[in-house]
C-alpha cells in the first residue's frame, strides 16, 4: 500500500545533540510537510517543500532545518535540542488541486525525547 | 491569519449517545474545511471534508456541513461507539498557499 513512513517510532537524545528524522513516502506527492505536536496541542507546521521549493514558516526557530534529496524521502534536522523541542513530530504529504492542498497523508510520527 | 477554533475535550459519552463537537474559523477568501481523527498511537487521517459553502462532508456515520454564514463546520454523528474514542482535529486550508491550519483537537472518550 502506498502509504507515508517515518523512522524511528521513538527517538531519544541528548540536549544539544544533533538528531534527525526520517520520512519517506511512496505516494508521488508534490507537497512534503513537517508538523511538531506537543501534547494537547494543534499540529503545527515547521516548513513544507512543494517539489525542491523549500517553505519555512516565519516562526520556525533556525535550530530546525529540513532537507529534501529526492520526491521519496525528507529529513528534520534538529541542530541543537533543546527540552522544549521534545514533541512528536508529523511527516505528511499533499498532492495539490486547484492552488491548494484538499488532502493531507500522514505518517505514523516520531516521538521525540529529550534527556 | 487564518485560524481554527474548536471546543475543549475531553467529551466522554455512553455507547450510543449523539455526538457534536463544534468548531468554527477565519479565514480570507473560500477555505477548504477538514475534520481530521487522530487514534492512540497512530498519525492524523482524513475524516471528511467540504469544500465549498453548504457542502456536507460525511464518513462512517459523521458528517459536518460548511456554513458559511456562521463561518463554522461542526462535526456530528447519531450514535457514537467505543471505537470511535479518539482525538478529532478541525482543519482548515486557503486557497493560494499549501498550509492546513489545524485546531487545538477534541479527544473523544467513548463508554461502554
Amino acid at each position: 500500500d502506498a502509504m507515508v513512513i517515518q523512522n524511528p517510532r521513538y527517538q531519544v537524545t541528548q540536549f544539544g545533540k544533533p538528531v534527525t528524522l526520517s520520512c519517506s513516502q511512496t505516494l508521488n506527492h508534490n507537497v512534503m510537510y513537517w508538523y511538531q505536536q506537543k501534547s494537547s496541542q494543534a499540529p503545527k507546521l515547521l516548513f513544507h517543500y512543494y517539489d525542491k521549493d523549500f517553505n519555512n514558516e516565519a516562526d520556525t526557530p533556525d535550530n530546525f532545518q529540513s532537507r529534501r534529496p529526492n520526491t521519496s524521502f525528507c529529513f528534520l534536522d534538529i541542530r541543537s535540542p533543546g527540552l522544549g523541542d521534545a514533541a512528536m513530530y508529523l511527516c505528511a504529504t499533499s498532492l495539490p488541486s486547484g492552488g491548494r492542498s484538499e488532502k493531507l497523508f500522514f505518517g505514523s510520527g516520531t516521538q521525540l525525547s529529550v534527556l | 491569519g487564518d485560524s481554527v477554533t474548536q471546543m475543549e475535550g475531553p467529551v466522554t459519552l455512553s455507547e450510543e449517545a449523539f455526538l457534536t463537537i463544534n468548531c468554527t474559523y477565519t479565514a480570507t477568501g473560500y477555505p477548504s474545511l477538514f475534520w481530521y481523527v487522530q487514534y492512540p498511537g497512530e498519525g492524523l487521517q482524513l475524516l471528511l471534508k467540504a469544500t465549498k459553502a453548504d457542502d456536507k462532508g460525511s464518513n462512517k456515520g459523521f458528517e459536518a456541513t460548511y456554513r458559511k454564514e456562521t463561518t463554522s463546520f461542526h462535526l456530528e454523528k447519531g450514535s457514537v461507539q467505543v471505537s470511535d474514542s479518539a482525538v478529532y482535529f478541525c482543519a482548515l486550508s486557503s486557497p493560494g498557499g499549501f498550509k492546513t491550519i489545524f485546531g487545538a483537537g477534541t479527544r473523544l472518550f467513548v463508554k461502554a
